[in-house]
């Protein structure tokens, strides 16, 4: 499994723009790149996944370089709300079960 | 649809006692699986199943137990609980079978054991 590498911590405040890049180096030709974000006390949440360029929904876009060893979950004007943890995955949807690993995840806080 | 349902929300142990934690989900999906998090770390996956009677082991088996008779339902053992076992377990559910599909989570077991 294609392992990856985040930002531990990020500080923004409302309003603003946010960008969290995750690095996999070893992204296998069939992986997809998928982001969770999760609140306190919850499980994870799916927010976002993508294979190349640009994925966007109503949350977030993901944007995914020509080579793919990088992703960049953005996150447009960002509210406290959106205080988590944003976690990014890569995975072969296809193929048969793998052990899914999550990681540490990039610890998001929002100040006003 | 409920979605994935977990109980209880929270236990309590005494060292070596067993207890069974129950995860069910309503949305017909083969894939589940157990995670559990430690205070300030990631999800870590403890077993894992692609349908009625197939498991498989994660990343830290060791003291779980796990079977899956039905789509719906997929328990996990404490076989003689740890200290070291205190976290909060999360179950989720997949439509594709790899996994890596969108997982819908549970509002987890928060555990303790004494």
């Amino acid at each position: 499994l294609a392992k990856t590498t985040q930002p531990i911590s990020m500080d923004s405040y409302e309003g603003q723009e946010v960008n969290i890049t995750c690095s996999h180096n070893n992204i296998a030709t069939n992986d997809y790149i998928t982001w969770y974000q999760q609140f306190p006390s919850q499980g994870p949440r799916f927010i976002i996944q993508g294979y190349k360029t640009k994925v966007t929904n109503e949350v977030a876009s993901l944007f995914i370089p020509a080579d793919r060893k990088s992703s960049t979950l953005s996150l447009p004007r960002v509210s406290l709300s959106d205080t988590a943890v944003y976690y990014c995955l890569v995975g072969d949807l296809y193929s048969s079960a793998s052990k899914i690993i999550f990681g540490s995840g990039t610890r998001l806080s929002i100040r006003p | 649809n409920a979605g994935v349902t977990q109980t209880p929300k929270f236990q309590v142990l005494k060292t070596g006692q067993s207890m069974t934690l129950q995860c069910a989900q309503d949305m017909n999906h083969e894939y589940m699986s157990w995670y559990r998090q430690d205070p300030g770390m990631g999800l870590r996956l403890i077993h894992y199943s692609v349908g009625a009677g197939i498991t498989d082991q994660g990343e830290v088996p060791n003291g779980y137990n796990v079977s899956r008779s039905t789509t719906e339902d997929f328990p996990l053992r404490l076989l003689s609980a740890a200290p070291s076992q205190t976290s909060v377990y999360f179950c989720a559910s997949s439509y594709l079978t790899s996994g890596s599909g969108e997982q819908f989570f549970g509002p987890g077991t928060r555990l303790t054991v004494l």
